[in-house]
């Protein structure tokens, strides 16, 4: 079955790297993805791995998958009080047109000053 | 490009009203999606379309309906109201065509039903 599991609540001091972690169970998903939303926002694409990789960085934020324990995790570091949100990871099996996505119900991260 | 814009903003239903739910987008996409968040629950998928001229079921499709209109709007009808649907409800849509999929998403409708 499909599943994704992620912790509900983080809370970091800014300046702090912050480390949200995500399980997934369908072993033969190819992309795996980080949403960020905003108070009152939709969600906007932070980030996406393809399967194949085991750690992405892009600026402030490190993305390491373990396929193995099937782990994903999102790193930003110093942590501003900007990056306040709720985070969600996602998996997708295919890309392109058969690409639905399945969510975890989000990480609500809150960076105090 | 403004995107995917969708419509109202916000709603208050009575229960047994029927509404529906706009969306439309800019960028030429060839896949279109229908979610709605819970508290707790994250996203779930109500409806998608893969292609103009095709819809299919996602995890949440009872008391919904959806219509691909053309390429760029695909919309959500809500039959007769129920507070169970209560939500906020968001579009988006992907190219269907890039290998990374990435949705792009509308700013939602928060739905009340009384």
């Amino acid at each position: 079955g499909e599943d994704v599991e992620q912790s509900l609540f983080l809370s970091v001091r800014e300046g702090d790297s912050s480390v949200i972690n995500c399980t997934y169970t369908d072993s033969s998903s190819t992309y795996l993805y980080w949403y960020k939303q905003e108070p009152g926002a939709g969600l906007q694409l932070l980030t996406y791995i393809f399967s194949n990789m085991d750690m992405k960085q892009d600026q402030r934020l490190t993305v390491l998958l373990n396929k193995k324990d099937k782990h994903l995790s999102l790193r930003i570091a110093d942590t501003q009080t900007g990056d306040s949100a709720i985070y969600f990871c996602a998996e997708s099996k295919y890309g392109g047109s058969q690409g639905n996505l399945i969510f975890g119900k989000g990480t609500k991260l809150s960076v105090k000053p | 490009n403004a995107g995917v814009t969708q419509t109202p903003k916000f709603q208050v239903l009575k229960t047994g009203q029927s509404m529906t739910l706009q969306c439309a987008q800019d960028m030429n996409h060839n896949s279109m999606y229908w979610y709605r968040q819970d508290p707790g629950m994250g996203l779930r998928l109500i409806y998608y379309s893969a292609s103009e001229g095709t819809t299919d079921k996602g995890e949440v499709p009872n008391g919904y309906n959806v219509s691909r209109l053309n390429k760029r709007e695909f919309s959500l009808r809500l039959e007769s109201a129920a507070p169970s649907q209560t939500s906020v409800y968001f579009c988006a849509s992907s190219s269907g065509t890039s290998e990374d999929n990435e949705q792009f998403f509308g700013p939602g409708t928060r739905l009340t039903v009384l």
